[in-house]
């Protein structure tokens, strides 16, 4: 059974408008939550956390917000770049540190 | 900057070969883990490590094996190839603290015909 998903694979968004990435999970145990950003054939690269005690952090052009009674996360970036077009995954770890990934949408920033 | 390797970056072998990835980091991490990934997928962890002379299997059955003899290095090995092994297999490892995140190094992606 899935722990974070990512319902929507892909979105489409015009350059220099907002893309909003959706993120639910199960495991109200959770208590960090993370995005990654990939590119074909490449390595998942760090994107931006949040931790449980706080329903926003922003970093530049990214801002990640948490709903822990929806258990829900978003990422919203602002404005979108042809750049940002990639894979972002969120994810989670356990307390075991064992992170789990949700499936990634797939985002395509249109010049 | 990358701070975690992985090689080769791509391998195109042959059903029944033997193989093995190779996974270096230099940051000193306790924890290493190896992950599966297909397109349109989560990522699947396969192997993860606590620390030397410690394995442990993921959440995804795998038939591969790894091997940890030293904090730096993790190595995955598949004594025969099959094509549904062919994948992209990523490496990653994280800090001791609470709340760290994985790096990731840039992948394998194999392909066995």
């Amino acid at each position: 059974d899935q722990q974070v998903k990512q319902n929507s694979p892909s979105l489409s968004v015009q350059e220099g408008r907002i893309s909003i990435l959706n993120c639910d999970y199960t495991n109200s145990m959770f208590d960090y939550f993370l995005w990654y950003k990939k590119y074909p054939a490449e390595g998942p690269t760090f994107l931006i956390s949040i931790s449980s005690i706080k329903d926003k952090n922003e970093d530049g052009r990214f801002t990640v917000f948490l709903n822990k009674s929806a258990k829900h996360l978003s990422l919203h970036i602002v404005p979108s770049q042809p750049g940002d077009s990639a894979v972002y995954f969120c994810a989670a770890p356990n307390t075991g540190n064992q992170f789990y990934f949700g499936t990634g949408t797939s985002l395509t920033v249109i010049p | 900057e990358a701070d975690i390797y992985q090689t080769p970056r791509y391998l195109v072998i042959g059903t029944g070969k033997k193989i093995t990835l190779e996974c270096s980091q230099t940051m000193g991490h306790d924890k290493m883990y190896w992950y599966q990934q297909d397109p349109g997928m989560e990522l699947h962890l396969i192997h993860y490590s606590y620390g030397v002379n410690s394995t442990e299997k993921g959440d995804l059955s795998s038939e591969s094996t790894v091997s940890r003899i030293r904090t730096e290095h993790f190595p995955l090995t598949l004594e025969s190839a099959r094509p549904s092994h062919t994948s992209q297999y990523l490496c990653a490892s994280s800090g001791r603290a609470g709340n760290e995140k994985l790096f990731f190094g840039s992948g394998t992606q194999l392909s066995v015909l």
